[in-house]
């Protein structure tokens, strides 16, 4: 079974400065990988997704992640951080292929200080 | 397009009552999971629809929790009776197959939030 480890459990950051918030996953097989973004009292938004093809993923508000095979890690990247992007953030797993269901990571807190 | 609507967006109850939540997927979404989310810790998967069959259940606490999607459309999430650690966001999410790759690509609702007392 695929498993995902974040971690930090929170990352506090100064507003403008570049972030990075790291992700390993666990799996045998092929994967796609997923992160989510949470603000408070919402739902799980889709930020951006690998799937197939270039490993290195553009989403949205600026984000992006880059797929490393070798290291089985996804870790996701701003350049420049805004007090907007204080939120929680999501890395997902899911096997390639079949129905299986993506495997969620528990979590960081991304806290971006004026 | 309208998003996956969830209700009621909170529920305060004691233990050993009953709730129950809805959720309303994306339109033409084959797929719809009802996820729980214990606070501080990612979601974690309840149960998953194929139209109106069970594809997962495997981690639903089965001698408390239940789940319909009768029609292949709406569903419900019950839980009776409710037990303190059932204190959550309940997340439902719906998903279509990614044209290229196959892969489902998860949408989700805003979430209800259960607090027991």
């Amino acid at each position: 079974a695929q498993s995902v480890t974040q971690l930090d459990s929170q990352v506090p950051v100064f507003e403008e400065a570049p972030v990075e918030l790291r992700c390993n996953y666990s799996s045998s097989v092929s994967v796609y990988l997923f992160w989510y973004v949470q603000y408070p009292n919402q739902g799980l938004q889709l930020l951006l997704k690998y799937l197939s093809g270039s490993t290195l993923v553009k989403g949205i508000n600026g984000f992006e992640a880059e797929f490393n095979k070798s290291q089985t890690s996804f870790h996701l990247r701003k350049p420049s951080v805004h007090i907007s992007d204080t939120a929680e953030y999501f890395c997902a797993v899911k096997k390639g292929g079949g129905s299986y269901i993506p495997t969620f990571g528990r979590g960081t807190s991304l806290i971006v200080h004026p | 397009e309208a998003g996956v609507a969830q209700s009621p967006r909170y529920k305060i109850i004691e233990k050993r009552q009953s709730v129950a939540f809805w959720c309303n997927p994306i339109s033409g979404h084959a797929t719809l999971y009802w996820y729980q989310q214990i606070l501080g810790q990612g979601p974690k998967l309840l149960i998953q629809f194929q139209n109106n069959g069970v594809v997962d259940d495997s981690q639903l606490p089965k001698d408390r929790f239940s789940a319909e999607r009768l029609k292949g459309v709406d569903s419900t999430l019950k839980i009776q009776p409710a037990k303190l650690e059932d204190s959550a966001v309940y997340l439902c999410a719906s998903s279509f197959p990614d044209g290229a790759s196959g892969a489902n690509v998860l949408t989700f609702g805003a979430g209800s939030r259960l607090t027991v007392l």
